[in-house]
């Protein structure tokens, strides 16, 4: 199984407050989970990623979550801003620069 | 971080035509590359990996023969969308692995609007 499934489809988070987003995969040889924001109308940017031989990852203000026994890793945004309302995809990926198998996405938007 | 360039970033044919959308990476070699397309509000979907130097991969499902992959050199690739048809309109983007192999970026993207 390629899938890789994303909750929630949409999000909607007060300013300051944390925005949580998660995903499951099937596929046991994915080695990259990688997080990639989109604005609309442009391409997607890496916003973070992580191996699976550590639990967590934190840059700033996001912070990856990774459970290899579920199959599960989230993204945590912590004192969310409305410039973080944006599309977050998750994905998987398979051996250095393999190709990414994405998430359906999450359409985060962040109240004033 | 290291960046990949797309042209046009959009455009716009008449069905039945062909239009050719290019994917540089500006600051740094990339053997492969890979292509996606992108409907409205939904995820992006992988067409096929680019490699330079020999035939490209395509994913199951994707026509080989409509959308004509070329990776020329080792910052090029191009996609050519044959015979375009109006279902063929969406968002098509290009990705490749940076210097440090496990990141990939992606390119701005490509507005297709074949009418």
């Amino acid at each position: 199984q390629q899938q890789v499934k994303q909750s929630p489809q949409s999000l909607i988070v007060q300013k300051g407050g944390i925005s949580i987003i998660n995903c499951a995969y099937e596929n046991t040889a994915f080695d990259y989970f990688p997080w990639y924001q989109q604005f609309p109308g442009k391409g997607p940017a890496l916003l973070i990623a992580i191996r699976p031989d550590v639990s967590e990852k934190k840059e700033g203000r996001f912070t990856i979550s990774f459970n290899k026994s579920a199959k599960q890793f989230s993204l945590h945004i912590m004192d969310s801003q409305p410039g973080d309302s944006a599309t977050y995809f998750c994905a998987g990926g398979v051996n250095q620069g393999g190709k990414l198998i994405f998430g359906q996405g999450t359409e985060l938007s962040v109240k004033p | 971080g290291a960046v990949v360039s797309q042209h046009p970033s959009w455009v716009i044919c008449k069905s039945g035509t062909s239009v050719k959308i290019e994917c540089r990476s500006l600051d740094f070699q990339a053997t492969t590359m890979f292509w996606y397309r992108q409907f409205p509000k939904q995820s992006l979907m992988l067409m096929a990996t680019s490699n330079e130097g020999s035939k490209a991969t395509y994913e199951q499902g994707v026509e080989k023969d409509k959308f004509l992959i070329n990776h020329a050199s080792l910052t090029l690739s191009t996609l050519t969308v044959t015979s375009a048809h109006p279902e063929d309109s969406s968002f098509y983007i290009c990705s490749a692995p940076g210097q440090g192999l496990w990141e990939q970026y992606f390119g701005p993207g490509t507005r297709l609007t074949v009418t």
